[in-house]
Formats: structure tokens, sequence, C-alpha cells
């Protein structure tokens, strides 16, 4: 019932090679975020958007960027992909209010560069 | 800074037991609280949420949890576990204006019969 929609699911790359991993959603949520997710870690914050043209880099490093052309649209672009960029990428997004709404996430992708 | 710590990496309980999941957690007001899970291969799903009101909050899938402000925690429990129950659980805690989320590291549930 993911109304937050990312692809693709399981990527398997080469080093060096650029990537981009889409994330869209249907909800009309002003607010967009990446997290990166290790086993037996925290999720870590790498990138989050207040709405269209706002971008903003999270508490973790990363060499990724983002672009928020669209409000339903929130890629993640990795230039040149190496064997550090492993890992689970979660997007998520949420709704401003007075009740801030909580986040709500897709089904993340899966990184592999070899 | 707030933060969050979950002390039990993997915990391991029979079908029809009872669980209680700790979470504490480390904020200078008052915090949103959230607990969420995750399946294999999938995203995190909401279980339930602590703004302001009732401590005891009661989430989806027979789970509630309790908000207690003197002890800075916001356990999960659910009376009575389910097989499709395993999963890791992640509590949650959200700043004001909910600019940011910080997430504990997760306690991973195996439900054996």
């Amino acid at each position: 019932e993911a109304d937050i929609y990312q692809t693709p699911r399981y990527l398997v790359i080469g080093t060096g090679k650029k990537i981009t991993l889409e994330c869209s959603q249907t909800m009309g949520h002003d607010k967009m975020y990446w997290y990166q997710q290790d086993p037996g870690m925290e999720l870590h914050l790498i990138h989050y958007s207040y709405g269209v043209n706002s971008t903003e880099k999270g508490d973790l490093s990363s060499e990724s960027t983002v672009s928020r052309i669209r409000t339903e649209h929130f890629p993640l672009t990795l230039e040149s992909a190496r064997p550090s960029h492993t890992s689970q990428y979660l997007c998520a997004s949420s709704l401003t209010g007075v009740n801030n709404s909580p986040l709500h996430f897709g089904n993340g992708t899966r990184l592999t560069v070899t | 800074a707030q933060s969050v710590t979950q002390p039990d990496i993997h915990i391991t309980v029979s079908e029809g037991a009872s669980l209680e999941l700790r979470c504490n957690y480390s904020y200078g007001a008052t915090p949103y609280l959230f607990w969420y899970v995750q399946s294999p291969g999938q995203g995190l799903q909401l279980l339930l949420k602590y703004f302001s009101g009732d401590t005891l909050v009661q989430g989806i899938k027979g789970f509630e949890a309790e908000f207690k402000r003197s002890q800075s925690s916001f356990n999960l429990r659910k009376p009575s576990v389910h097989w499709s129950d395993a999963a890791e659980y992640f509590c949650a805690v959200g700043a004001t204006g909910y600019q940011k989320v910080t997430f504990g590291i997760g306690t991973k549930l195996q439900v054996i019969p």
C-alpha cells in the first residue's frame, strides 16, 4: 500500500558508474528525505527537502546529490559509485502541519557497488 | 542534541508471550516519539506516535506504547506476540517543528513457536 515508490529495489553496479536512485510520492507531501541504513546502525539522514527547489544536507556526510524539481519527485544521484556507497537507501516524505505528520517510507533501494 | 537508545539489539520471545521493547530518549523539550517496524526487504512502517495528551498510545497491529517523562522512556508493548511480528523495531524522536527525526539502532525481534 506504499504511496511512496523507490526504484530500483536492488542495484548491483561497478565502481565509477553514475547512478540515480528514484523516489516518487503521490501523497502531496511537501517534505522529502533520504536516509542511509546499514545493519546494526541507526538510520542516518543524508538529504532532505522542504519543497520544490529546496535541498539540504543531512547529518551524515554523503557524496550523493539530490534535486527537487517537482513536489512528488526526489531523486538521489551518485556521480561515481564506490564500494563504500554500498548500503540501503530509504526515501521518506512528510507533511508540514500543526501536528507534524510522521515519516512515510518507501521500500528502499539496496545498492551494492563492486 | 536529541538521541535515542534501544538497549536490546536482539530479543527472542515465544509466540503468544507478551513483549516489551525498551526505548530511552534524550531531548530538551517535549519530544515527538515514534515506533516503526521494518520487515525484511521493506521500508519502515509507522506503528504509533506520541505528540501530546494521553501517555498511553495505541497503535496498529495490537501494539501500544507508554510515554514516561520521568524516565525518558517510550517502551513498546504487545500482550500476545504473533509469528508475523518478527521484524526489526525502531524507536525515533522528533524535534519540535519536525525538522529532523533521530532513530535508534533498532531491536530485532525473533518469534519462536
